[in-house]
């Protein structure tokens, strides 16, 4: 049974660096045949896609953070990781790692708990 | 980005008794192939979304077939027969047409 995740550091002040991991246990990271990604939901807000990365580390970011994130991936460590620069309150969510099936466009599949960060001083 | 509209935003259910989500695209999700890149999601309290229905009408791996997907281009239904306890949560269609992918709102359902 797949499993994803997610750790990293609960609190970031304002104007540093959010960094995200996500272990993926129980499957292989190497296949063509998925993305991996992030999302995000804000405290009471809909759900909103941050991004994915492909097994080769080829990247698809969210415009409206285009400039601030990076998303890469190591097979070797079963890991994908997200860093999201300059921080402000309005990047205080639940975010979460889950797998995209690429052939049959089967949607994310498997996600993480999610990972509570908090933007504050 | 393609913007999604949920309709309605609660919907209190009676199990046993029959719910209908809809969620329109602000654009069709209809792809040159002939699939609809249209998704549902569960939410349950305290979990991760857990996908329901991919292309338009595709229950996902071990979802029960009491959920239906239906639709086409800006327009996409969700029905759940007979409404069990442990169909409460939010739900949130979401398109996978373009890239940002984008969700709804959700709809939160629960029992009256």
């Amino acid at each position: 049974q797949l499993q994803l995740q997610e750790s990293g550091p609960g609190l970031v002040k304002p104007s540093e660096t959010l960094s995200l991991t996500c272990t993926v246990s129980g499957g292989s990271m190497s296949s063509t045949n998925y993305y991996w990604g992030w999302i995000r939901q804000p405290p009471g807000k809909r759900l909103e896609w941050i991004g994915t990365v492909y097994y080769n580390g080829r990247t698809y970011y969210n415009p409206s953070l285009n400039s601030r994130i990076t998303i890469s991936i190591d097979t070797s460590k079963r890991q994908f990781s997200l860093k999201l620069k300059s921080v402000t309150a309005a990047d205080t969510a639940v975010y979460y790692c889950a797998r995209r099936v690429v052939r049959g466009a089967i949607g994310f599949d498997y996600w993480g708990q999610g990972t509570l960060v908090t933007a504050s001083p | 980005d393609i913007v999604m509209t949920q309709s309605p935003l609660s919907l209190p259910v009676t199990p046993g008794e029959p719910a209908s989500i809809s969620c329109r695209s602000s654009q069709s999700l209809l792809h040159s192939n002939g699939y609809n890149y249209f998704e549902w999601y569960l939410q349950k309290p305290g979990q991760a979304p857990q996908l329901l229905i991919y292309l338009g009408s595709n229950r996902a791996s071990g979802v029960p077939d009491r959920f239906i997907g239906s639709g086409s281009g800006t327009d996409f239904t969700l029905i759940i027969n007979r409404v069990e306890a442990e169909d409460v949560g939010v739900y949130y269609c979401m398109q996978a047409l373009e890239t940002p992918n984008t969700f709804g709102p959700g709809t939160r359902v629960d029992l009256k």
